[in-house]
């Protein structure tokens, strides 16, 4: 059974920095892109970030114009985990984040976890 | 950047009744790399179609896609009760990926 779990969301200030994890069970970790997806209260659905399988320099990273130089994206195959570091947080960044597997079509999602950028 | 415009923004049926929902995209979507997501509240998308005609693993067939090029449509025959949610398409012809803004289907 697949399944991906957010962690680290909360409650931080504007400037501040938070660091999202996704444990992932029940597919090839190793071998799969993996992404962040974000989605603002009430809002649609934005595509934050994605990583090649590998991890090492070298692999493919993609993010949005919109947190290009503030987030980057990690994985630690080994722990079947993706991160999202962010920083310099600002009130816009307040969305869900999910997890997903691919960086084409998404066929696994985690339940997301809330993070709220304010003073 | 492909934007994706869905159309229309809500619509209203009653169960049973046959759904069309629409995504246009400014520029042609290459291979059909077209995908469609259904949202219910509180949870996180579902895979329901992708390259455009294909269903996703578990997917009933009362789902459907079509189309090709910057046309596309999801078309859910007899709409059930569990139907009535939002619908996303997303491109992933292109970087940036992008996300049409929704179309709601709600009971009428």
């Amino acid at each position: 059974q697949v399944r991906l779990a957010e962690s680290g969301g909360g409650l931080v200030k504007p400037g501040g920095s938070l660091k999202l994890s996704c444990a992932v069970s029940g597919l090839n970790f190793g071998d799969s892109y993996m992404s962040w997806i974000r989605q603002a209260p009430g809002k649609g659905l934005e595509w934050v970030s994605y990583i090649s399988p590998s991890g090492r320099s070298g692999s493919t990273l993609y993010y949005a114009d919109s947190v290009k130089g503030r987030f980057t994206i990690s994985r630690d195959n080994a722990k079947k985990s993706l991160y999202l570091q962010m920083n310099s947080l600002r009130v816009e960044d307040t969305a869900v984040y999910y997890c997903a597997r691919g960086h084409y079509d998404l066929g696994y999602w985690g339940q997301g976890t809330l993070v709220t950028v304010s003073s | 950047e492909i934007v994706l415009t869905q159309s229309p923004g809500t619509l209203s049926l009653s169960p049973g009744e046959r759904a069309t929902l629409s995504c246009r995209a400014s520029q042609s979507v290459s291979s059909n790399y077209l995908a469609w997501y259904q949202q219910k509240p509180g949870q996180a998308p579902r895979l329901l179609i992708y390259g455009a005609s294909n269903r996703a693993t578990g997917i009933p067939d009362r789902f459907s896609g079509s189309g090709s090029g910057t046309d596309f449509t999801l078309t859910i025959s007899r709409l059930e009760p569990e139907d009535f949610a939002v619908y996303y398409c997303q491109q992933y012809a292109t970087s940036p990926r992008t996300f049409g803004q929704g179309t709601k289907v709600e009971i009428k």
